[in-house]
Formats: structure tokens, C-alpha cells, sequence
């Protein structure tokens, strides 16, 4: 059973496009989380998805981010017109209802 | 903010001597979860306690938890190398919405 798949594991950006970062939960984990951490920070929640829904997004910025899982495929976590400040570790977490999340190896975006 | 605070910020400590960090957090919760983050690396569970519960063991953790104080403590025993981490309390509430601490740096002196 793979854990949580994110990738790119490493991504650069020019500051105005956009970055695109996907997770493949656990099989058999129907719920997402995405989580942002800047170097010696803890881990900020940005938003939880079940399958083809947001249920909370309380931490995600109002203006150019955005999240999905759909019913096929991956999450992704989509950030558009990124700047510096967007630079990161972003990772991704599954669980089955309530119970301990499984996070993949997160992926490091970087904004010149 | 339900954000749990860890304490303390670094700890090092002689390879075979016990760590303790702390945790406190602000408001109810359903239960509390310790994980452990290797640089560069993503999160690990290391064991859940249940608001109902006041002491769990696995291997050489030992946690504990005070909800009158909204309180918990991670108890790492005879610790190693290997244990060299950052360490985070996570509290669960409502949705089931992880919200993490800041976080404790453990450095393990061989």
C-alpha cells in the first residue's frame, strides 16, 4: 500500500506564473488535507477536501490559491500569480475519517 | 486560534538521557496527536491520546494529557540518535481539522 504520493517534490517559479502541486492520498483515504510550512515554522492548515468537496478552507489566502479533488485523480493544490512570499513547503495529508493523517514527503516551491 | 504551543522551542540532550516537551493548547478538543518531522522530510504519527484518556504508552513514548490544564507532554526514554527531530503536537476539534504547534527541535548529542 504506497503512502501519500506528492509531486513535484521540487518546483521553481518566476513570480507571476503559476504552480500546480498534486497528491494521490492513501488508498482508501477518502479525505485531504494540504498544510503549508515555511522553514523553522510549524505547519499552517490551508484547506480539507473530501472527494469532490471543500469542506474547510479557512486557511487558504482569498486571492489565487485554489484546491480540488476530484472524483478521478489527484488533489491539486493550485496557486496562480505566485510571488516570493508563496515560496514553501507544502504538504499534503490523508486520512480515513478521524483518525492520524499520513503525509506525504511534501513539495518545496521556490519563487525567484 | 487553537494553535498548541510547544515548549521547549530547542532541547539537546546526552544520547540515553529521557526528553520531555510540552504542549499546551487553547480550547476543547476531541483529542491530541504527536508527530515527529525529519529535516527535509514530511510528518510522522507517533500516537494519538483521546480527550477521555491521561497517559499513553508505545515503545519508549510516553505521552500524557491534562484537560483541566489543556495540556500534554511527549516523554521520550533512553533516547538515541535517531530520535535527532522536530517534534509537533497536533489537536483535533470540531471537523476533524489537525491544527499543529510550533513545534520542538530535539538534537540527541552521541
Amino acid at each position: 500500500n504506497a503512502g501519500v504520493m506528492q509531486n513535484p517534490r521540487h518546483l521553481v517559479r518566476r513570480r507571476g506564473q503559476e504552480a500546480r502541486l498534486r497528491c494521490s492520498p492513501m488508498k482508501g483515504h477518502s479525505h485531504v488535507y494540504w498544510y503549508r510550512q515555511l522553514p523553522e515554522e510549524g505547519l499552517k492548515f490551508m484547506v480539507y477536501l473530501q472527494k469532490e468537496n471543500i469542506i474547510d478552507e479557512s486557511g487558504m489566502p482569498k486571492e489565487r490559491f485554489s484546491a480540488e479533488f476530484p472524483k478521478e485523480g489527484p488533489s491539486i493544490l493550485r496557486i496562480q500569480q505566485v510571488v516570493r512570499g508563496d515560496s514553501a513547503a507544502y504538504f499534503c495529508a490523508s486520512s480515513p475519517l478521524g483518525g492520524e493523517l499520513f503525509f506525504g514527503e511534501g513539495s518545496r516551491l521556490t519563487v525567484l | 486560534s487553537q494553535q498548541g504551543e510547544e515548549d521547549p522551542q530547542a532541547l539537546s540532550i546526552q544520547e540515553g538521557e529521557n526528553a520531555t516537551m510540552n504542549c499546551s493548547y487553547k480550547t476543547s478538543i476531541n483529542n491530541l496527536q504527536w508527530y515527529r518531522q525529519n529535516s527535509g522530510r514530511g510528518l510522522v504519527h507517533l500516537i494519538l491520546i483521546r480527550s477521555n484518556e491521561r497517559e499513553k504508552h508505545s515503545g519508549r513514548l510516553r505521552v500524557t494529557l491534562d484537560t483541566s490544564k489543556k495540556s500534554s507532554s511527549l516523554l521520550i526514554t533512553a533516547s538515541r540518535a535517531a530520535d535527532t527531530a522536530s517534534y509537533f503536537c497536533a489537536t483535533v476539534f470540531g471537523n476533524e481539522k489537525l491544527t499543529f504547534g510550533t513545534g520542538t527541535r530535539l538534537t540527541i548529542i552521541p
